[in-house]
């Protein structure tokens, strides 16, 4: 078990130029999270998936925010058109969700930076 | 909505001092709690997580942290601190769907110094 991997860990961009960040969760974990962290703040909840199935999503920044987990595994986030206010740390999280519906514990990456220029 | 509230930014202890760190959270019904650690380059790691029963929790690294539902509180503890603890910590509380829980709502986090 390797954990959970983001790459790149760093990606610089320039405003209105699109961007894809890949996460590969640990392989038996049926959920997988985005979150984005900016400087000061805890991480803000942007996404998850159970499986192939993108449960939440309302809580995208915009509509140039997508997510994807299209088999189950790995999970990319796109951001079209970036903007300087994107620059951030974007943090994926992989968990193992039961027939039990209370909380389970989630495992995070190390993240990928972006900075919109 | 739940939100999770750590009322200080920035905390200085000096190295072999105890910590409390603090945390207060608003939600409705019981809440499932977390401590997690987060230091440069790295990912957050789990401290500690309170679930239910006994409302003093052991964690990872020596820390603990005790669930006051009088106060809505959820405070981290070590007695002894280490040059290595410095680090940025958060609290956290699960959020809750029809599904279960959907993920977790982050406080803004503690950023602890540690003094030789």
């Amino acid at each position: 078990d390797t954990g959970v991997s983001q790459n790149p860990r760093h990606k610089i961009t320039k405003r209105g130029q699109n961007v894809t960040f890949r996460c590969d969760p640990i392989s038996e974990h049926n959920r997988l999270y985005w979150y984005r962290q900016t400087l000061g703040q805890g991480p803000e909840f942007l996404t998850y998936f159970q499986n192939e199935a993108q449960l939440e999503k309302s809580r995208l920044l915009s509509d140039r925010f997508s997510a994807e987990r299209p088999k189950g595994s790995f999970s990319t986030l796109e951001i079209q058109r970036t903007e300087q206010g994107d620059s951030a740390m974007y943090l994926c999280a992989s968990s193992l969700q039961g027939s039990y519906s209370g909380a389970n514990v989630l495992t995070f990456g190390a993240g990928s930076r972006l900075t919109v220029l | 909505a739940q939100s999770v509230t750590q009322p200080d930014i920035h905390i200085t202890v000096s190295e072999g001092a105890s910590l409390e760190l603090r945390c207060n959270y608003s939600y409705g019904a019981t809440p499932y709690l977390f401590w997690y650690v987060q230091s440069p380059g790295q990912g957050l790691q789990l401290l500690l997580k309170y679930f239910s029963g006994d409302t003093l929790v052991q964690g990872i690294k020596g820390f603990e942290a005790e669930f006051k539902r009088s106060q809505s509180s959820f405070n981290l503890r070590k007695p002894s601190v280490h040059w290595s603890d410095a680090a940025e910590y958060f609290c956290a509380v699960a959020e809750y769907s029809g599904g279960g829980a959907d993920g977790l709502t982050f406080g803004k986090g503690t950023h602890l110094i540690i003094q030789p």
